[in-house]
């Protein structure tokens, strides 16, 4: 099945600075790969997502690359607000032929510092 | 729409227990799914239903758990006896399927299980 590997397991970042996030994937099939933000005593909130026909995608701070070749897939949040801070999953699936099923990284905890 | 609600929020209880957690999903979602969430193994999924039918149950984690859906508005997990180990918050989402087929998956706020 499939494994999604994330990195780092926490970031530190000063307000105003950039984050990345980056995450593997182990099934060439996935096809899908959606982005959830985890504020706390909360359930995961998708932010961002994207299809593996498409190489980036923006939504005003926020975007996600993916290399298919390398199997990779990386958030980047600009310019940095304490709201920010949260725990961060990625995920992939298969969107067709694939069932139903998301399988999540283990997540980054994103601390935004004043 | 109020969202997907899971009742009760938290849920403290003995060991060899019965523990029973509900969920409402989204009106007009079609999919539904149960995660459990630990430090240890991140979010796992347990079962989801399309339509009220349990298509995947293989993260179950053994016949203690099971899962029903008597009704597009209502699901429960049922874990019998519980176990320590089976303490972690428990989330319901569910979800649509469009055109698209990304099925953007639409959480509830969880409940925290405790079995003592």
């Amino acid at each position: 099945g499939e494994n999604v590997e994330q990195h780092p397991s926490t970031l530190s970042v000063q307000e105003g600075d950039s984050a990345v996030i980056k995450c593997t994937y182990s099934d060439s099939a996935s096809n899908y790969f959606p982005w959830y933000k985890q504020e706390l005593g909360k359930g995961p909130q998708l932010i961002i997502d994207i299809r593996s026909n498409v190489g980036e995608k923006k939504d005003q701070r926020i975007a996600v690359t993916l290399n298919k070749t390398a199997k990779h897939f990386s958030l980047h949040i600009t310019e940095t607000q304490p709201e920010d801070s949260a725990v961060y999953f990625c995920a992939a699936r298969i969107l067709t032929g694939g069932g139903n099923k998301l399988t999540f990284g283990t997540g980054t905890q994103l601390k935004v510092e004043l | 729409d109020a969202g997907v609600i899971q009742s009760p929020r938290h849920e403290v209880t003995e060991m060899g227990q019965e523990v029973t957690l509900r969920c409402k999903p989204i009106s007009g979602h079609d999919y539904l799914f149960w995660y459990r969430q630990t430090m240890m193994r991140g979010l796992e999924l347990l079962i989801y239903f399309n339509n009220n039918v349990p298509i995947d149950d293989s993260g179950m984690p053994e016949d203690r758990f099971s899962a029903k859906m008597p009704n597009a508005s209502f699901s429960t997990l049922k874990i019998q006896p519980s176990e320590p180990r089976d303490s972690a918050v428990y989330f319901c989402a569910s979800s649509f399927r469009g055109k698209s087929r990304t099925d953007t998956q639409y959480f509830g706020p969880g409940t925290r299980l405790t079995v003592l």
